[in-house]
């Protein structure tokens, strides 16, 4: 089955830095990658998506990129603010519906 | 609200205890799923329902039995727990092969 390994588990970064976050999939036949941002105490909320047939997509600071050969897709955050401090996963759908999630990471975004 | 609705929103249960929990999603979705989701760990997923159908069981104990009554509701019975099943108990819903899921607010769990 897919697995879905995500890096790194915490990450710290100054108000106003960027923030990137990388997973790696295993299952070639995967074709759409969703990041979920989950506040403290908050369902997950799906933040950006992108799909196999394409590279790159953008949504204000956010961006997803994704490198299929290398199976590997990213999550930027651009001009990070306070707000943006949650926890952050990746997933992947393969050839089945079911999504199999990365291990999340906490974002703290400093002052 | 997002469409998908958990209830109850907190629950305190003995280990002898019978409750369930409910997940009821207005979106027209035809996927169901539950997802335990534990402190300082990754979202286990334990089953999926498509069409109403259990299409997936993640190797759950008995102790948590899934009902899918339709499309609409899903239900989790909980007997007979242990203190380490208390965590989050999260329910989402998706269109069969689109897009991502939308979560409930979940089902805070302890056990006692």
């Amino acid at each position: 089955g897919e697995n879905v390994e995500q890096h790194p588990s915490t990450l710290s970064v100054q108000e106003g830095d960027s923030a990137v976050i990388k997973c790696t999939y295993s299952d070639s036949a995967s074709n759409y990658f969703p990041w979920y941002k989950q506040e403290l105490g908050k369902r997950p909320q799906l933040i950006i998506d992108i799909r196999s047939n394409v590279g790159e997509k953008k949504d204000q600071r956010i961006a997803v990129t994704l490198n299929k050969t290398a199976k590997h897709f990213s999550l930027h955050i651009t001009e990070t603010q306070p707000e943006d401090s949650a926890v952050y996963f990746c997933a992947a759908r393969g050839g089945g519906n079911k999504l199999t999630f990365g291990t999340g990471t906490q974002l703290k975004v400093e002052l | 609200e997002t469409g998908v609705t958990q209830t109850p929103r907190h629950l305190v249960m003995g280990m002898t205890n019978k409750k369930s929990l409910k997940c009821e999603q207005h979106l027209g979705h035809n996927a169901m799923y539950w997802y335990k989701q534990s402190a300082k760990k990754p979202l286990e997923l334990m089953f999926v329902y498509n069409f109403k159908e259990q299409t997936e069981n993640n190797s759950v104990p008995s102790r948590f039995s899934p009902e899918c009554p339709n499309s609409s509701h899903l239900f989790l019975h909980l007997h007979t727990l242990q203190p380490e099943d208390s965590a989050l108990y999260l329910c989402a819903s998706s269109q069969v092969g689109e897009n991502g899921y939308t979560f409930g607010s979940g089902t805070r769990l302890t056990v006692v």
